[in-house]
């Protein structure tokens, strides 16, 4: 099935430090998530996009629904060791909202 | 606020055995219901959802099948496991177009 293109894959950052990752598609969509996944946990929702061009933060987070519809990005400022996990991003498609569409997700490691 | 529970945390099955994982939803009615599986912990793969009672959309062909008796129920389950369905799934619930929301997941080890 259709994945996004999630990059980076992994990173390594010493505490402190601010974080940038991004997924693209091909086609348009309709909406934007970014979870994290705590290892042996579910994937708890950070941000919710729903419009091109919505920037949106939640504390230390801030991501943007790309123009085009077809990206967004999260940044992450002033990591902090409890940020380490793994960092998906998903949408809806312009033809489909009831399935999500996944990144295969960035790998966040934090150097206190 | 809305709830998802999720059970067991862990299960431990002989290869050949039968499966049933149990979702439940509470404070929200007729959602979108979600079952996952992920290996290795990265990447994400849909097995089956739901937008109502009785209607189930399998996404891959599998030895494992869905079911949804009640609005807010979403049940996993397999006749005869194998080593390939170990894994860690995940149960999930929606308002139709808008973002999902996970359970605490089942890690499901066959031996």
């Amino acid at each position: 099935g259709q994945q996004l293109n999630q990059s980076p894959q992994s990173m390594f950052i010493q505490e402190g430090e601010d974080v940038s990752m991004n997924c693209t598609s091909s086609s348009i969509f309709n909406t934007w998530l970014w979870y994290k996944q705590d290892p042996g946990e579910g994937p708890v929702l950070l941000i919710a996009l729903y419009k091109a061009g919505e920037l949106t933060s939640n504390g230390r987070l801030t991501a943007q629904f790309g123009i085009t519809r077809k990206d967004s990005f999260l940044n992450i400022s002033a990591s902090i060791p409890s940020d380490v996990g793994i960092y998906f991003c998903a949408g809806h498609n312009a033809g489909n909202n009831r399935k999500l569409i996944w990144g295969l997700g960035t790998s966040l490691a934090v150097n206190p | 606020s809305q709830t998802i529970h999720q059970w067991p945390a862990t299960l431990v099955q002989p290869v050949g055995s039968p499966l049933s994982l149990e979702c439940t939803v509470e404070g929200t009615s007729n959602p979108n219901l979600y079952w996952y599986r992920q290996a290795a912990g990265r990447g994400l793969q849909l097995l089956f959802y739901s937008v109502g009672i009785g209607q189930i959309s399998s996404e891959v062909p599998q030895n494992l099948s869905a079911s949804r008796p009640q609005d807010r129920q979403f049940i996993l389950s397999s006749k005869k496991l194998l080593l390939s369905d170990s894994g860690f799934y995940l149960c999930a619930w929606s308002a139709i177009g808008n973002a999902q929301h996970f359970g605490d997941g089942t890690r499901l080890s066959i031996l």
